[in-house]
């Protein structure tokens, strides 16, 4: 089945660090692809979409010069966290969908903790 | 704003019981897919439902989708303890844009 590869997963850094997650599909080509964050015992927060070869699109509250997505290639997305500070601590998570009408495959997450 | 409510949100139950785990909105999706998460891992597909009123099974589990497409439950026969775990479901409202709802934890005991 269609498997989606996160790394790393699990990063522990300083304040005002930046930190780079990358989310590749293995075995197909995603135009699309979405990363989420979760606190602790909740639900996946859409953070934005991003798309092969153009802007990503982020949701409402989630500020694209804080977290800055790339997606080069229909293989890869990025997915970096500027000058992080403890409150941005969190598990994040990305998803990949190649074409419409098809499951969402995840990645195994990333778990972010700030110091 | 497009809801999906997942209920319930937490569930205990002894090993060998069943349950069922609903998700309801408002809105029709075009499909309907249900997860399952482990602590420290992704989500993992369970089951994608397209037509309304389909049923499908999985083992101990069984998936439901609403007549309407606006509804559907998980139903988990003689639970085990391997069970445990945050159960999402989400749907996809067409134009490539899945809403997910609040997941409902399960905890299984021996």
């Amino acid at each position: 089945g269609a498997v989606v590869s996160q790394h790393p997963s699990w990063v522990i850094c300083k304040s005002g660090t930046s930190v780079k997650i990358e989310c590749r599909s293995l075995d197909f080509q995603a135009t699309t692809m979405f990363w989420y964050r979760q606190f602790p015992k909740q639900s996946l927060m859409l953070m934005a979409t991003s798309n092969e070869g153009s802007k990503a699109t982020y949701e409402q509250g989630v500020e694209k010069d804080k977290f800055l997505i790339n997606h080069a290639s229909l293989t890869l997305s990025t997915l970096t966290v500027t000058s992080a500070h403890p409150e941005d601590s969190s598990f994040y998570i990305c998803s990949a969908g190649g074409w419409e009408g098809q499951p969402q495959h995840f990645g195994d997450g990333t778990r972010l903790s700030i110091l | 704003t497009q809801l999906l409510e997942q209920s319930p949100q937490f569930l205990s139950i002894q090993e060998g019981e069943n349950l069922t785990v609903y998700c309801n909105s408002s809105s029709v999706f075009s499909s309907l897919q249900w997860y399952r998460q482990e602590p420290g891992e992704g989500p993992v597909l369970l089951v994608t439902v397209v037509t309304g009123g389909e049923v499908k099974k999985l083992k101990r589990l069984t998936f439901q989708f609403g007549d309407a497409r606006k509804d559907s439950s998980l139903h988990i026969t003689a639970a085990q303890p391997g069970d445990t775990g945050l159960y999402l479901c989400a749907g996809e409202t067409g134009g490539f844009k899945t809403i997910f709802g609040a997941g409902t934890r399960l905890f299984v005991k021996a």
